[in-house]
């Protein structure tokens, strides 16, 4: 275990859904991330957080939400997705922003049908 | 893009054998780390290597980074069938704010 947690392992969801996802580090870092993995692609940056503040949009459509209310919980709220926004979605932590090595939660696995 | 290219894509070893992995990169960086992925998992970090080292190892593996060439390479020596996994280089080039850009992976498989 590396200390980062997200729920759910699994989720289908229809384009009309709403749903969220979930990340808590047990840590006591500063810095989460949003990554998503999609077959046959690089790691995608979706968003980054320091100090509960977001410092890095990725150019991310507005039917991803990030939300930080505090540095241990990072959620990811998902409304009207597309089939094409299916994919592994990485969360991840690190001491700070920089120099630093991060820490992945297991995954969620979503899927939009 | 900045993004780091592994190579080869895949990667079939025996048991006992060592694993070569490339990664090239196009601009100016701070440092470059390695993960590893097992299928459907999370990455998992492996090894961090700064702009100014040249050389690192930890346990079984041994990184280089040859800025000139803007390339590192992640030997694995004695592999094992449990390092069977996918493995990324990651690059915090300058200017990113300690962002990481991925590349694709190298997929490793060891058979015992």
């Amino acid at each position: 275990e590396t200390g980062v947690t997200q729920t759910p392992r699994h989720l289908v969801m229809g384009m009309t859904n709403k749903k969220s996802l979930k990340c808590e580090q047990h840590l006591g870092h500063n810095a989460m991330y949003w990554y998503k993995q999609s077959a046959k692609k690089p790691l995608e940056l979706m968003f980054v957080y320091n100090f509960k503040e977001q410092t890095e949009n990725n150019s991310v459509p507005s039917r991803f939400s990030p939300e930080c209310p505090n540095s241990s919980h990072l959620f990811l709220h998902l409304h009207t997705l597309q089939p094409e926004d299916s994919a592994l979605y990485l969360c991840a932590s690190s001491q700070g922003t920089g120099v630093h090595e991060q820490y992945f939660g297991p995954g969620t696995r979503l899927t939009v049908t | 893009s900045q993004q780091g290219e592994e190579d080869p894509q895949a990667l079939s070893i025996q048991e006992g054998e060592n694993a070569t992995m490339n990664c090239s990169y196009k601009t100016s960086i701070n440092n470059l780390q390695w993960y590893r992925q097992n299928s459907g998992r999370g990455l998992v970090h492996l090894i961090l290597i700064r702009s100014n080292e040249r050389e690192k190892h930890s346990g079984r593996l041994r990184v280089t980074l040859d800025t000139s060439k803007k390339s590192s390479s992640l030997l694995i020596t004695a592999s094992r069938a449990a390092d069977t996994a996918s493995y990324f280089c990651a690059t915090d080039w300058r200017g990113s704010q300690g962002n990481l850009i991925f590349g694709k992976g190298t997929k490793l498989s060891v058979k015992p």
